[in-house]
């Protein structure tokens, strides 16, 4: 069975960084494209980046409100997803959710997802 | 990227079916066939209930089913469940190759 595990989120000042680690079982994990997205409290879902197969190179891409900031990487030995956070504000406070993207289902459909992780951005 | 268009919220009665759009442009919804709709339960992480327009994953009740006519894509729950009322989020692939969700509709079941 594919299982994503988040951990890593917590309570950090403003202008702070963080790393979030999603551990990945069940499937093979450089074979698989894999994303981040976010939740704001009461909010919507945004989608915050991902990063290729690593027959893909393992090249990554990023949602406009994040890019520059946070850096999607893996370590594929160790099947894990990262996602490292710099200069953290506010409106950076969400759930943070390790999803597969395109590898179970189709392309670019976000299949399998983990529990979530949650970022408070807080003075 | 802006988000793809979903009304707030759609209400229908127990057996009946209803239909939420998802709005977007020729740059996402329009452009590609990899529209995909989630289903999210509150305090829950997402599930994904219909890909690349209109294909149910395994374990998906067939009561939900996917469309899309040029920029707008559509899911329909026929048969409303009480375990349907939720909320629904579309998703397209974008042409600056990402990711785009729609803004969510909250599904009440009366």
């Amino acid at each position: 069975e594919v299982h994503l595990v988040e951990s890593g989120g917590g309570l950090v000042k403003p202008g702070g960084s963080l790393r979030l680690s999603c551990v990945a079982s069940g499937f093979t994990f450089t074979d698989a494209w894999m994303s981040w997205v976010r939740q704001a409290p009461g909010k919507g879902l945004e989608w915050v980046g991902r990063i290729k197969r690593k027959a893909d190179g393992r090249t990554a891409v990023y949602g406009a409100p994040v890019k520059g900031r946070l850096t999607i990487s893996t370590d594929d030995a160790r099947d894990t997803l990262y996602l490292q956070m710099n200069s953290l504000n506010i409106e950076d406070t969400a759930v943070y959710y390790c999803v597969t993207e395109g590898y179970t289902y189709g392309y670019h459909s976000l299949g399998v997802w983990g529990q979530g992780t949650t970022v408070t951005v807080s003075s | 990227q802006s988000a793809l268009t979903q009304p707030a919220s759609v209400s229908g009665s127990l057996g009946q079916s209803i239909t939420i759009f998802c709005t977007g442009t020729s740059s996402d919804v329009g452009g590609y066939d990899y529209v995909s709709w989630y289903q999210q339960h509150p305090g829950k992480a997402p599930k994904l209930i219909i890909y690349n327009v209109s294909h149910r994953p395994s374990g998906v009740s067939y009561r939900f089913s996917g469309s899309k006519s040029g920029n707008t894509a559509s899911l329909t729950i026929s048969g409303l469940q009480a375990e349907d009322d939720s909320d629904y989020y579309c998703s397209s692939y974008a042409s600056s190759s990402s990711v785009v969700f729609g803004t969510g509709t909250e599904v009440t079941v009366l």
